[in-house]
């Protein structure tokens, strides 16, 4: 079965550092992928996705994620943490444009 | 354009009650879909509805049913609940093979 890793489920950073959040997904087909941010108490919000074509992908709020498929992960990154992104962000992965199938999420805190 | 909306906020019920949550997608979107996420988890996959159908499901038990109407909106029904029930419910809607959007989520809580 398709499954999707997220490697720490805590990640602490400082203001102004860089921020990398890690997903690993296993299956033998190139899924679909996403990255979609949680602020408190509020429904997923999507950063970034890929589907076909270019595999380095921006997103909103100054994040970008790469897709590479012979490590099969799709790490998250930002060059300059902010306060606001301190959040609960989800990788998610699906193959039929149905169902989403998500990691367990990682917690970013940011310090100043 | 009102996005993904969601009813109730929260709810509270008992063991062995029985509850329905709301949604209404998008404006445009076809396509809904329901997600429980418990406390500290990822979003876990519960069915999707499309054209009045169910379309895919999850590994949920039949006490978790749903519908959809012909305006699109749909709802998730929960028969005979338990304690582990407790979680917040997502709905995502979508346009045929399009990225889904999410609601702001209802929390039930069981007791």
């Amino acid at each position: 079965a398709q499954s999707v890793t997220q490697l720490g489920s805590h990640v602490s950073v400082s203001e102004g550092a860089l921020v990398l959040l890690r997903c690993n997904y296993s299956s033998s087909v190139p899924p679909y992928l996403f990255w979609y941010v949680q602020y408190p108490n509020q429904g997923l919000q999507l950063l970034l996705k890929y589907t076909t074509g270019a595999t380095l992908v921006k997103g909103i709020n100054g994040f970008e994620a790469e897709f590479k498929k012979s490590e099969t992960s799709f790490h998250l990154t930002k060059p300059s943490a902010h306060m606001s992104d301190a959040a609960e962000y989800f990788c998610a992965v699906t193959f039929t444009r149905g169902a989403l199938i998500f990691g367990k999420g990682t917690t970013l805190s940011v310090s100043s | 354009d009102a996005g993904v909306t969601q009813s109730p906020t929260h709810l509270i019920k008992t063991r062995g009650q029985q509850v329905t949550l709301r949604c209404s997608p998008k404006s445009g979107h076809d396509t809904v879909s329901w997600y429980q996420q418990a406390l500290g988890q990822g979003p876990q996959f519960i069915f999707q509805y499309y054209e009045e159908e169910e379309r895919q499901r999850g590994n949920f038990p039949d006490r978790f049913s749903g519908h959809q109407y012909p305006n699109y909106s749909s709802e998730l029904n929960v028969n005979a609940l338990l304690l582990g029930d407790s979680a917040l419910y997502l709905c995502a809607s979508s346009a045929v093979r399009d990225r889904q959007f999410f609601g702001p989520g209802t929390r039930l809580t069981v007791l």
